[in-house]
């Protein structure tokens, strides 16, 4: 049961250009959302979030954007740099049985060309 | 200063075999977690410690037992290891348990041959 999806395996943009990666729930308990990435062999890293009472959340080039009527997200990178190509997760927390575990998308691997 | 540290990095075995993944964080957290990302490259979390007390079990197979000496450190023992079981290993810890920020270690590279 994936209640996170990224259904865009890859992106690939230019160099000053904007990034756009897209993210849809299933889950309309969902009331908060994080997006990691992640470089090659390394862990992934928490990038920014977004609570359910706020439909954008700025963080310098990095902004998310939430629908939540749509039941989407998304993640607006600009300008685009080549140090931004990674694979990026969408995750949600979940509460199950008393806890609350995050959920992840399958990611989506941004590359950056110059 | 690696703030989470998983040993080994990549680690090839047959099947059948018994093995462990250590996991350290000097961030002085309380929770501490092992997540699984599968060939499917789903990132899906298998256990969750807080201060050294279980407290997420995702249905994982009781060959995959954590062991939590002290907050600090969540190592990982599989038993009788299988082909499926191959995949990369992610240890991470979190300030306390509920909304915040999850840290992940570099991850452990499992290969069952």
């Amino acid at each position: 049961d994936q209640q996170v999806k990224q259904n865009s395996p890859s992106l690939s943009v230019q160099e000053g250009r904007i990034s756009i990666l897209n993210c849809d729930y299933t889950n309309s308990m969902f009331d908060y959302f994080l997006w990691y990435k992640k470089y090659p062999a390394e862990g992934p890293t928490f990038l920014i979030s977004i609570s359910s009472i706020k439909d954008k959340n700025e963080d310098g080039r990095f902004t998310v954007f939430l629908n939540k009527s749509a039941k989407h997200l998304s993640l607006h990178i600009v300008p685009s740099q080549p140090g931004d190509s990674a694979v990026y997760f969408c995750a949600a927390p979940h509460t199950q049985g008393g806890s609350e575990k995050l959920v992840f998308g399958k990611g989506t691997k941004l590359t950056v060309n110059p | 200063d690696t703030a989470v540290s998983q040993t080994p990095k990549y680690l090839v075995t047959q099947m059948g075999n018994d093995k462990s993944i250590k996991c350290e964080q000097n961030l002085g957290h309380d929770t501490m977690y092992w997540y699984k990302q599968d060939s499917k490259k789903f990132l899906k979390i298998m256990f969750s410690y807080n201060n050294k007390e279980l407290i997420i079990n995702e249905t994982v197979p009781n060959r995959f037992s954590p062991k939590s000496p002290d907050k600090a450190h969540l190592n990982l023992h599989i038993n009788s290891l299988e082909l499926g079981d191959s995949a990369v290993y992610f240890c991470a810890s979190s300030r306390a348990l509920g909304r915040n920020t999850i840290y992940f270690g570099e991850g452990s590279w499992l290969t069952v041959v």
